[in-house]
């Protein structure tokens, strides 16, 4: 029962780097979401998926852009990484929008950008 | 648009000791509110939730929450502390079709 996995676990880049960090569930739900947590800052949405083909903008998308690969994968992408995105980047899904139903976590990416 | 206030970053307790985190919510219609436990080094995971059935809410690990609609708040309680709730706690609120979450409030807890 994996749930949801995220990869890379731990990412260092320099400033101006690209990479992709990849989010799969297996629970066939609809909705996915990328989050970032800053310490004393919360979560904060950057973009989620109510369904597959769908993406919208959440709290934070500057920076960032997101594909809904299939229902299963949601991937997040950093163009040209900035000191600023140094965070925890975490994934969940949800069986519809999270409105009422419940949000399932990663164990998180860690990203750290020098 | 909804919010919800966090009051403490950190709250410390005894082991035994009554354990309360407070959240207050700001939104323009019935919300539907959340609490969710994350341990170090992993991700969150829901302990309860408030969807206007019953005002009282019974979660996970032997903590509820109250609705309390003329207060604007959904406070965290749990009778006797356990060494093993020592971790972060971040009150939610529905947002469209997505959860705003709080700052969240460290729970320490001491022998």
């Amino acid at each position: 029962n994996a749930g949801v996995t995220q990869t890379p676990k731990f990412q260092v880049l320099k400033t101006g780097q690209s990479m992709t960090l990849q989010c799969a569930q297996d629970m066939n739900h609809n909705s996915m979401y990328w989050y970032r947590q800053d310490p004393g800052m919360g979560l904060r949405l950057i973009y989620y998926s109510a369904s597959e083909g769908t993406t919208d903008k959440g709290e934070v998308p500057n920076g960032y852009n997101v594909s809904r690969l299939n229902k299963r994968e949601f991937s997040l992408r950093l163009e040209s990484a900035a000191p600023s995105q140094t965070s925890v980047y975490f994934c969940a899904s949800s069986v519809q929008d999270s409105n009422t139903g419940e949000l399932f976590f990663g164990e998180g990416s860690r990203l750290t950008v020098l | 648009a909804q919010s919800v206030t966090q009051l403490g970053s950190h709250v410390s307790v005894s082991e035994g000791a009554l354990v309360l985190l407070r959240c207050n919510y700001s939104s323009s219609v019935p919300p539907y509110l959340f609490w969710y436990v994350q341990y170090p080094n992993q991700g969150l995971q829901l302990l309860l939730k408030y969807t206007s059935a019953a005002t009282l809410v019974k979660g996970i690990n032997g903590f509820e929450a109250e609705f309390k609609k003329s207060e604007t708040s959904f406070h965290l309680t749990k009778p006797s502390a356990h060494m093993s709730d020592a971790a972060e706690y971040f009150c939610a609120v529905s947002s469209y079709s997505t959860l705003t979450f709080g700052k969240g409030t460290m729970l320490l807890v001491s022998p």
